[in-house]
């Protein structure tokens, strides 16, 4: 079956840096998501890896490793308005989104 | 704002009740989602319609009816539904094409059944 792993819940500190990991298990690769979702909102798009390797965009970055079946999601200078749920998504070899449950993260001051 | 809007954004009904939630992009994609979202579970993918034609069902209970009437509006109508039903229900549009599919979704509609 497929699967996309990420952990249900982190806690970080204002102005810090935190590591949000995704692994997965699918039928064929075509692309990886990440998606912010704030409480009683739309899920917003944060980014997308195709090829192995870090995409930096401000704040965010995205790391893939398609032989490890793994991402991450990496944001620094951590701020409040950053509390939120993150959900990582693959796209199957007929170019479905498979999605994970989200990590929801607590921003701490 | 992400040019995609869903209404009612808040559903109460009862379990005999018939109610329908709709969704309508602005983006000219080509391609609508209607997903579940239940608290710490991956997002359900329910109906997906491309070109106003339905490809993908998911094993939904027939009590879920999608209706598709152009490529810009997508309705989900509800009939005897079970409190288990309740969660969130999110709509999506995407231009469909191979790749870089990016999937842009209304606020979501939070339905209770009591």
């Amino acid at each position: 079956g497929q699967n996309i792993d990420q952990p249900t819940e982190m806690t970080a500190t204002e102005g810090a840096i935190v590591q949000i990991n995704c692994t997965y298990q699918t039928s064929g690769f075509n692309g990886l998501f990440w998606y912010q979702q704030h409480a009683g909102e739309a899920p917003t798009f944060l980014s997308y890896n195709v090829l192995d390797g870090l995409e930096e965009k401000g704040r965010f970055s995205s790391f893939l490793s398609r032989s490890k079946g793994y991402s991450y999601l990496l944001l620094k200078e951590l701020q409040m308005k950053d509390s939120a749920s993150y959900l990582c998504a693959v796209v199957d070899s007929n170019y479905q989104l498979i999605w994970g449950a989200g990590t929801k993260l607590i921003i701490k001051p | 704002e992400t040019g995609v809007t869903q209404t009612p954004r808040h559903l109460v009904m009862g379990m005999t009740n018939k109610k329908s939630l709709k969704c309508e992009q602005h983006l000219g994609h080509n391609a609508m989602y209607w997903y579940k979202q239940s608290a710490k579970k991956p997002l359900e993918l329910m109906f997906v319609y491309n070109f106003k034609e339905q490809t993908e069902n998911n094993s939904v209970p027939s009590r879920f009816s999608p209706e598709c009437p152009n490529s810009s509006h997508l309705f989900l109508h509800l009939h005897t539904l079970q409190p288990e039903d309740s969660a969130l229900y999110l709509c999506a549009s995407s231009q469909e094409r191979e790749g870089h599919n990016e999937q842009f979704f209304g606020p979501g509609t939070r339905l209770t059944v009591l």
